[in-house]
């Protein structure tokens, strides 16, 4: 099956600097590549998402990269604000739906005022 | 509008004892999902719902657990004989079609004592 690794587990940036976080992926048949930020106490909130035929995505601050033929995606947090302070979570999926997601093990990004 | 919903928020109960948890998802959408959080790691994949049938049960640990979803609403996941490793915060998630981004709620952490 599908195997996401994600790094680094932790991050810490200057307030305003930019923020990258990395996943690879395993499965080749992968096409569907969301990212979830996550609160204490809450749930995962979609925050970006990518598909297999589009090599970047940009909204706002945030922006996803995908390179199809090395099997990783990136995203990039510019000017970053106290409230990026989360932990986020890459995930892939294959087929034709996204309900089967498999999710990296998650980054803990602290933004320093 | 209002999110997915799961109640209880917090559920103790003792090893080997049956346990309920209920999700409300977002008015209108049609696929409901289970995925189970452990402390420190992303979130796994038990079920998916298309409507009221599981398309894809292929995630859940064993067959101590059973999910319902009779209406093509509301979805309660049933844990038979509890053990201590089932201890872990459930999330549902609902989209409005298939290939729909995925909304999670806040989860139901389950501790088994």
């Amino acid at each position: 099956g599908e195997n996401v690794e994600q790094h680094p587990s932790t991050l810490s940036v200057q307030e305003g600097d930019s923020a990258v976080i990395k996943c690879t992926y395993s499965d080749s048949a992968s096409n569907y590549f969301p990212w979830y930020k996550q609160e204490l106490g809450k749930g995962p909130q979609l925050i970006i998402d990518i598909r297999s035929n589009v090599g970047e995505k940009k909204d706002q601050r945030i922006a996803v990269t995908l390179n199809k033929t090395a099997k990783h995606f990136s995203l990039h947090i510019t000017e970053t604000q106290p409230e990026d302070s989360a932990v986020y979570f890459c995930a892939a999926s294959t087929g034709f739906g996204n309900e089967k997601l498999t999710f990296g093990t998650g980054t803990r990004l602290t933004i320093i005022p | 509008g209002a999110g997915v919903s799961q109640t209880p928020s917090n559920k103790v109960t003792e090893k080997g004892k049956y346990v309920e948890l209920r999700c409300d998802p977002i008015s209108g959408h049609t696929a409901l999902y289970w995925y189970r959080q452990s402390l420190g790691q992303g979130p796994e994949f038990l079920i998916y719902f298309q409507g009221t049938g599981a398309a894809d049960d292929s995630g859940l640990p064993n067959d101590r657990f059973f999910a319902v979803r009779p209406e093509g609403s509301v979805s309660t996941l049933k844990i038979q004989r509890t053990e201590r490793g089932d201890s872990a915060v459930y999330l549902c998630a609902s989209s409005l079609r298939q290939n729909s981004p995925l909304h999670f709620g806040n989860g139901t952490r389950l501790t088994v004592t």
